[in-house]
């Protein structure tokens, strides 16, 4: 079935460095990736997300890019601060249809 | 605007006991998604509602069953507790079931403890 793996669980960086999030998709046909922040004790927020039509999209300090052919797409966040600490979850999707989430990575950025 | 709304916000049952968890979808929204939020197994699927019918369900037991009205707002019920269905419960919402054109926001989330 529908499957979505996500490394690493956990990463620790020091601030200013990059981290990088990856992400493996099973369905071939999904064509949508959201990533979400969620800090601790909060709900999800929608930080970048693209389409299958695109290969890399930028948001001031994230960015995101997609290798269709390998079915995986990564996260990557420069000059990390430490209010980036958080948990990172990839989502894929064929749209309508519903969110197939990763397990989640708890990225810690040390001042 | 106000946000999605979960209630109750926290809740502890017994094994064998049934729940009920509500969520109220940012106004004009009108689909609304159900997750299961676990420490090991992240976020999980279990169903998506719109115009007060399911149109997708996840991989999880009859036990689990939700519901739709005709102002959006969604209740999901939960039978027959295990301890296994200890989690936080978390709601979604968007305008229209086009998850890559609208944004599903999130509700603070239910967060279930059984005995």
């Amino acid at each position: 079935g529908e499957n979505v793996e996500q490394h690493p669980s956990t990463l620790s960086v020091q601030e200013g460095d990059s981290a990088v999030i990856k992400c493996t998709y099973s369905d071939s046909a999904s064509n949508y990736f959201p990533w979400y922040k969620q800090e601790l004790g909060k709900r999800p927020q929608l930080i970048i997300d693209i389409r299958s039509n695109v290969g890399e999209k930028k948001d001031q300090r994230i960015a995101v890019t997609l290798n269709k052919t390998a079915k995986h797409f990564s996260l990557h966040i420069t000059e990390t601060q430490p209010e980036d600490s958080a948990v990172y979850f990839c989502a894929a999707s064929k749209m309508p249809d519903k969110l197939i989430f990763g397990t989640g990575t708890r990225l810690q950025v040390f001042p | 605007k106000a946000g999605v709304t979960q209630t109750p916000r926290y809740l502890i049952k017994t094994r064998g006991q049934q729940v009920t968890l509500s969520c109220s979808p940012i106004s004009g929204h009108r689909s609304v998604s159900w997750y299961q939020q676990t420490p090991g197994q992240g976020l999980q699927f279990l169903f998506e509602y719109f115009s007060e019918t399911q149109r997708n369900k996840g991989n999880f037991p009859g036990r689990f069953s939700g519901r739709q009205f005709s102002n959006s707002r969604s209740e999901m019920n939960v039978s027959t507790l295990e301890l296994g269905d200890s989690a936080l419960y978390l709601c979604a919402s968007s305008p229209t079931r086009r998850i890559s054109y609208n944004e599903q926001f999130f509700g603070p989330g239910t967060r279930l403890t059984v005995l």
